[in-house]
């Protein structure tokens, strides 16, 4: 099946950009999605990306997809400490008849004050 | 307010017994969804449906079971033959024109005693 690899921890110093990354397999994605968890809590949708772009900025989120290598980053501008959370990726491919997200395992983000 | 709720938030069950999960949404979303997380594991599909009485199979299908008989509700039944039940399950909701606008309930964190 289908695979989305994260590393799993990064730590940042409160001011510094976090850049988190992830690769996936599948080179028919449709849509590549960057989730937020916090501790004890659901998922909460950051930003997605169609995958004939190349990039999307949304505030402090600046999100890089290079299709050629199957590479989606996430950067966050300005890492304050509410921003400590484990952060997913995940993608979709509309031309199956699966109609749900695979996920990675999650990169927890540490930021120091 | 519309949103995706889930009960309880823990669960605790004595090995053998099968346990009901709730999940129920107010967005008007055709598609539901069940997923179980891990420690150091991403969300894995157990369950989906695209519309009332009709569901089909995650990745992780076995033990579990799922009814759609309303729009709003997805209860998921862990059963007795789930060999290591213990985890946090989640349940998102999506309007199924795509999956762009997927919401996620807070969790269900079930223990088996």
């Amino acid at each position: 099946g289908e695979d989305v690899e994260q590393s799993l921890f990064l730590s940042v110093r409160e001011g510094d950009s976090s850049v988190i990354n992830c690769t996936y397999t599948d080179s028919s994605s449709t849509y590549l999605y960057w989730y937020k968890q916090e501790p004890g809590a659901g998922l909460q949708l950051l930003t997605y990306i169609f995958s004939n772009m190349d990039m999307k900025q949304d505030q402090r989120l600046t999100v890089l997809l290079n299709k050629k290598d199957k590479h989606l980053s996430l950067r966050i501008a300005d890492t304050q400490t509410g921003d400590s959370a484990i952060y997913f990726c995940a993608e979709s491919n509309e031309d199956t008849g699966r109609r749900a997200l695979t996920f990675g395992s999650g990169t927890r983000l540490q930021v120091q004050p | 307010d519309g949103g995706i709720t889930q009960s309880p938030k823990y669960l605790f069950r004595k090995e053998g017994q099968n346990v009901t999960l709730s999940c129920e949404q107010n967005l008007n979303h055709d598609a539901m969804y069940w997923y179980r997380q891990d420690p150091g594991q991403g969300l894995r599909l157990i369950y989906y449906s695209q519309i009332v009485n009709d569901f089909q199979k995650g990745d992780i299908a076995e033990g579990y079971s799922v009814s759609r008989e309303k729009k709003e509700s997805f209860p998921l039944t862990v059963t007795s033959a789930q060999k290591n039940p213990t985890a946090f399950y989640l349940c998102a909701s999506c309007s199924g024109r795509n999956l762009n606008e997927q919401f996620f309930g807070p969790g269900t964190r079930l223990t088996v005693l």
